[in-house]
């Protein structure tokens, strides 16, 4: 089975420093990529998304792709306390599916 | 801005009950997905549809599940005879055109349970 892998956390930073969030997954067909913002109780919010290798910046956040390793990451600097939220990597596969990690949550400390 | 609506928001239901969920997806999108996250667990994708018919299904998909658009604007998931195990919150989500992207707009959900 095709899966996406984070680790859950939590993970705790203080406000303006820089969080990494970071994903694994192991389906090498994979093509394209996301992160996903998800506050307790609410649906996921699309942040991100990258398809193909090195860095994509937007505002605050900046997101690493790394196809050989299989590997994808999410920098959030100035970490603000609305930031505080679990954030999801997700993967569209050789199953045309769009699979999703278990999630990364994050605190952002005031 | 436009926005994927949901129905009922919370539904309680007894096991063995017919449910169905409701969505209006984005009125200009084209791929239209359900998914479903049990308490504390991951987004576990269900089905996507385009073009009036199922484009992919997971293994949880199975014979319980059906989804129909209805019309030009409602796209429903029932789920036949509700087992506990189906408690969990229902996301529909849309996309626009006509290649399968994970640029999804999600709804609110529709938190199911059975009882």
């Amino acid at each position: 089975q095709k899966e996406v892998e984070q680790n859950s956390g939590p993970l705790s930073v203080p406000e303006g420093a820089i969080a990494s969030l970071n994903c694994t997954y192991s389906d090498r067909g994979s093509q394209s990529f996301f992160w996903y913002r998800q506050y307790s109780g609410k649906s996921p919010e699309l942040i991100m998304s990258i398809y193909s290798n090195g860095d994509k910046e937007d505002g605050r956040f900046t997101a690493q792709l790394n196809k050989a390793s299989q590997y994808v990451s999410l920098l959030i600097r100035d970490s603000q306390p609305s930031d505080s939220a679990t954030y999801l990597c997700a993967v569209i596969g050789s199953a045309r599916q769009l699979t999703f990690g278990s999630g990364t949550q994050l605190t952002v400390l005031p | 801005e436009p926005e994927v609506t949901q129905t009922p928001s919370h539904q309680v239901t007894q096991m063995g009950q017919e449910v169905i969920l409701r969505c209006v997806p984005i009125s200009n999108h084209l791929y239209f997905y359900w998914y479903r996250q049990i308490l504390g667990q991951k987004v576990e994708f269900l089905v996507s549809f385009y073009n009036n018919e199922i484009s992919e299904k997971s293994e949880i998909f199975d014979d319980q599940f059906s989804v129909e658009r209805p019309d030009g604007s409602n796209f429903t998931l029932k789920i036949r005879s509700t087992k506990l195990e189906d408690s969990a919150m229902y996301f529909c989500a849309s996309s626009d055109g006509t290649i399968l992207t994970g640029e999804l707009f999600f709804g609110e959900g529709s938190r199911l349970t059975v009882l």
